[in-house]
């Protein structure tokens, strides 16, 4: 079965500072991974996505991800902290086209000005 | 883009009634639908998967007979909250897969529902 473990509910940075948001994968076939952002009261939009070509993918906002196969990872990073990155962050899997998502649990990002 | 559109964003509705949301696909057609619920501060619950033209298949422990789920077009689906009780307050969201696209899901903006 699938699932995403996200490490820490709320992670708390600088402004300026480097954001790491964990996710760990677990899945028995190649997986598809993504990271949703969620704004409060809002839906999700994809921040970026990992469907098995580059490993390091790049996505809105200035956020990328590293798909690491012998840690079963794809944490989310970015360089600068912005206080518009504040939100819930969601890293998600599914194992083929045609199956729904299977989310972690969250993360919530504060930004500290 | 691809679009996702719900409505309506926030409802409010008495005990006993019933409520329908809809979620429509703006700018693709949908094939498939999903259908959320995510309480406060968690994470999203898939509720059922929604296929144009026939039945949802819904997930393990979501009553089907409660939460009426409808797709009648490739770009409309329905999610219908019968006989609303105030555990079922919570936020809704929508998401489809575009029909010759990729795996990649675009979500609604979620519908927010209260019952009182």
């Amino acid at each position: 079965a699938q699932s995403v473990t996200q490490l820490g509910s709320h992670v708390s940075v600088s402004e300026g500072a480097l954001v790491l948001l964990r996710c760990n994968y677990s899945s028995s076939v190649p997986p598809y991974l993504f990271w949703y952002v969620q704004y409060p009261n809002q839906g999700l939009q994809l921040l970026l996505k990992y469907t098995s070509a580059a490993t390091l993918v790049k996505g809105i906002n200035g956020f990328e991800a590293e798909f690491k196969k012998s840690e079963t990872s794809f944490h989310l990073t970015k360089p600068s902290a912005h206080m518009s990155d504040a939100a819930e962050y969601f890293c998600a899997v599914s194992y083929s086209g045609n199956t729904p998502l299977v989310f972690g649990k969250g993360t919530r990002l504060s930004v500290i000005a | 883009g691809a679009v996702v559109s719900q409505h309506p964003s926030w409802v409010i509705c008495k005990s006993g009634t019933s409520v329908k949301i809809e979620c429509r696909s703006l700018d693709f057609q949908a094939t498939t639908m999903f259908w959320y619920r995510q309480f406060p501060k968690q994470s999203l619950m898939l509720m059922a998967t929604s296929n144009e033209g026939s039945k949802a298949t819904y997930e393990q422990g979501v009553e089907k007979d409660k939460f009426l789920i409808n797709h009648a077009s490739l770009t409309l689906s329905t999610l219908t909250v019968t006989s609303a009780h105030p555990e079922d307050s919570s936020f809704y969201i929508c998401s489809a897969r575009p029909l010759a696209g990729a795996n990649v899901l675009t979500f609604g903006a979620g519908s927010r529902l209260t019952v009182l």
